[in-house]
């Protein structure tokens, strides 16, 4: 059965602090992405990586960066978190059809 | 920017009607399209994908697809209030992303 698990569901920070939200897929898939949703902004792409060491900037990289060191994993860095961080994150890895997705992390940032 | 629009709804329907969800997108040149069901407080899930112009139906769900005028729609047949929910149309081009819509909320009344 396909799995996308990300370390935590929920996560407060303070401002400043720097962050890190971990994705880990079972499938051996070479893409991965990581969104965040707003409520009215909808899902947007933030980084996403075609394999590994290998990364795209998505629609809204800034304030964020990636590491992407082996197949299955997926790190999202907010190098300083800020208050307009305060979203739902989305990790997903793909095959030649579908998009799985993880089951989300809610960031709070303070 | 590459445009995915949808209505956001509410689209409130009887229970056992037909829910007719209609999504535009912008690229022309987008080639994969995909319906994906998301409920309050989980990650979106894959109902359909469809690629080439017509119908494809998966038994009460019907994905709709029309190139030349940029339009993909889904219908959900005989509705249940367990089909409440927001609903994601996302295109793909020739890249690895999906580029999402906003959603469309479904509310399905007993």
């Amino acid at each position: 059965d396909v799995k996308v698990t990300q370390s935590s569901r929920y996560l407060v920070k303070r401002t400043g602090e720097k962050v890190f939200l971990e994705c880990v897929q079972d499938m051996d898939h070479e893409n991965m992405f990581w969104y965040r949703q707003d409520p009215g902004l909808g899902l947007r792409l933030i980084y996403f990586s075609y394999d590994v060491k290998m990364k795209e900037k998505g629609d809204i990289p800034e304030g964020y960066s990636v590491s992407r060191e082996k197949k299955e994993r997926f790190s999202l860095i907010l190098e300083s978190a800020s208050t307009n961080q305060t979203s739902m994150y989305l990790c997903a890895s793909r095959d030649d059809y579908e998009q799985y997705f993880g089951p989300g992390t809610r960031l709070t940032v303070t | 920017q590459k445009e995915v629009e949808q209505n956001s709804g509410p689209l409130s329907v009887p229970e056992g009607a037909i829910a007719s969800l209609n999504c535009t997108y912008s690229d022309r040149g987008s080639q994969s399209f995909f319906w994906y069901r998301q409920y309050s407080g989980k990650s979106p899930e894959l109902i359909m994908f469809i690629y080439s112009n017509g119908d494809k139906e998966d038994g009460r769900f019907t994905a709709q697809l029309n190139k030349a005028s940029q339009y993909v729609s889904l219908l959900i047949r005989d509705s249940q209030p367990s089909d409440s929910a927001t609903y994601l149309c996302a295109v793909r081009g020739s890249g690895y992303a999906l580029n999402f819509g906003k959603g469309t909320s479904l509310l399905v009344t007993p």
